[in-house]
């Protein structure tokens, strides 16, 4: 089983929708979760910390199971410009070195 | 502005040649980490570096190699033992070295070609 799995899409979506990814973990131990944005040919970029409590920027909210070990990414009222790539990062105690999952593809249309 | 730069953007090399990627940080990050990414893959880490005069591998680091001679630079050589060097080359850094933190900032990256 991999360390950090995320669905890889595409999740096709039109403006205005709410869309929402999982990220699953293997390790019982990680510790820090993260989401970053990847957009087309560039570099990553952190979107937001993932916390125990959740952790709400704006649209976005993302959410920690540590029971099921998941975390998600929910976002609402999709803009065009929220098309990316959206990466799981999980750090696991011990190494303190995240674990970067595939990514999962987003495409909001018209 | 703070940040991380990366050079060259675009890299032609050819087989048998090695080459060195820079990286820069003017953040007063202690660590520094290298990884790379093909096409619809994760970002797998080659080397990292929590301090000065410090480096480990990361889970591919044969064919690099790397140096950690000055806290904002930490220049990754591809070598030609490397056989699948064609990727992206992204460098990144944190504020923190022994906690949990995760790289917050990542360069631009550099796109390697092997004619």
């Amino acid at each position: 089983r991999k360390e950090v799995e995320q669905d890889p899409g595409p999740f096709n979506v039109p403006e205005g929708a709410t869309v929402a990814f999982n990220c699953t973990y293997s390790n019982s131990a990680s510790q820090s979760f993260f989401w970053y944005r990847q957009d087309c040919r560039k570099e990553p970029k952190l979107l937001m910390s993932v916390y125990s409590s959740g952790n709400e920027d704006g649209r976005f909210t993302a959410q920690l199971n540590r029971a099921s070990q998941y975390i998600s990414l929910l976002i609402r009222d999709s803009k065009l410009s929220d098309s990316a790539t959206y990466l799981c990062v999980v750090t696991t105690g011990g190494s303190y070195i995240p674990t970067f999952g595939r990514g999962t593809s987003l495409i909001v249309h018209p | 502005d703070g940040g991380i730069t990366q050079s060259p953007k675009y890299l032609f090399r050819k087989e048998g040649q090695n080459v060195t990627l820079s990286c820069e940080q003017n953040l007063n990050h202690d660590a520094m980490y290298w990884y790379r990414q093909d096409p619809g893959q994760g970002l797998r880490l080659i080397y990292y570096s929590q301090i000065v005069n410090d480096f480990q591998k990361g889970d591919i680091a044969e064919g690099y190699s790397v140096s950690r001679e000055k806290k904002e630079s930490f220049p990754l050589t591809v070598t030609s033992a490397q056989k699948n060097p064609t990727a992206f080359y992204l460098c990144a850094s944190s504020i923190d070295s022994g906690g949990t933190d995760s790289p917050r900032f990542f360069g631009p990256g550099t796109r390697l070609t092997v004619l």
